[in-house]
């Protein structure tokens, strides 16, 4: 059991280019949450997928922003026409009810976005 | 709508014990969640709630009462390593999701 993985862990683009996020969560975990943190900020919910459908999107999640998790496994988060409020750090979590605490999540390391 | 207010730093010396409070308004309540996060890291699962009462797990305590909207994750003899951020966070109850709704952290600082 490895943990939540993020790559990358760091992403520097320049304004108006397209990024792309990568999530692994916990194997057998079948629920997926996206969320962004700005400094001196918690974590913001963005997006939520139980297996590979994506039940919840938060109205922070522009027209500019798609999730995917094609397979009900790692799941990708996409940014097009990036923009410098775009800048924080994406952090993924993951659970399963039949694991540990029921409702706990298991967060990865974030990919921390700089857009310039 | 919710509304998750903690305080945004304290400070407290190694050894001693501290309180961190949180109270919330929320449409929905499915539990309260302590997280612990380094600076550049991930949060940490530290402690969840969903009864009253209090829940002790080695150094750390946490407590809630629903009826005030109110939780406190407290930290016994306390270790230079627990210098962190300390997020509450609650769980909206209502369909599948299970989302957080954070506050904004309370910034530990453990001094020698």
């Amino acid at each position: 059991d490895t943990g939540v993985s993020q790559n990358p862990r760091h992403k520097i683009t320049k304004r108006g280019q397209n990024v792309t996020f990568r999530c692994d969560p916990i194997s057998e975990h079948n629920r997926l949450y996206w969320y962004r943190q700005t400094l001196g900020q918690g974590p913001e919910f963005l997006t939520y997928f139980q297996n590979e459908a994506q039940l919840e999107k938060s109205r922070l999640l522009s027209d500019r922003f798609s999730a995917e998790r094609p397979k009900g496994s790692f799941s990708t988060l996409e940014i097009q026409r990036t923009e410098q409020g775009d800048s924080a750090m994406y952090l993924c979590a993951s659970s399963s009810p039949t694991r540990g605490t029921s409702y706990e999540q298991y967060f990865g390391p974030g990919t921390r976005l700089t857009v310039t | 709508g919710q509304n998750i207010d903690q305080p945004t730093e304290m400070t407290a010396t190694e050894g001693a014990i501290v309180q961190i409070n949180c109270t919330y308004q929320t449409s929905g309540f499915n539990g309260l969640f302590w997280y612990q996060q380094h600076a550049g890291e991930a949060p940490t699962f530290l402690s969840y709630n969903v009864l009253d009462g209090l829940e002790e797990k080695g150094r750390f305590s946490s407590f809630l009462s629903r009826s005030k909207g109110y939780s406190y994750l407290l930290l016994k003899e306390l270790q230079m390593k627990d210098s962190a951020s300390y997020l509450c966070a609650v769980m909206r109850a209502g369909g599948a999701t299970n989302k957080l709704i954070f506050g904004t952290g309370t910034l530990l600082a453990v001094q020698p």
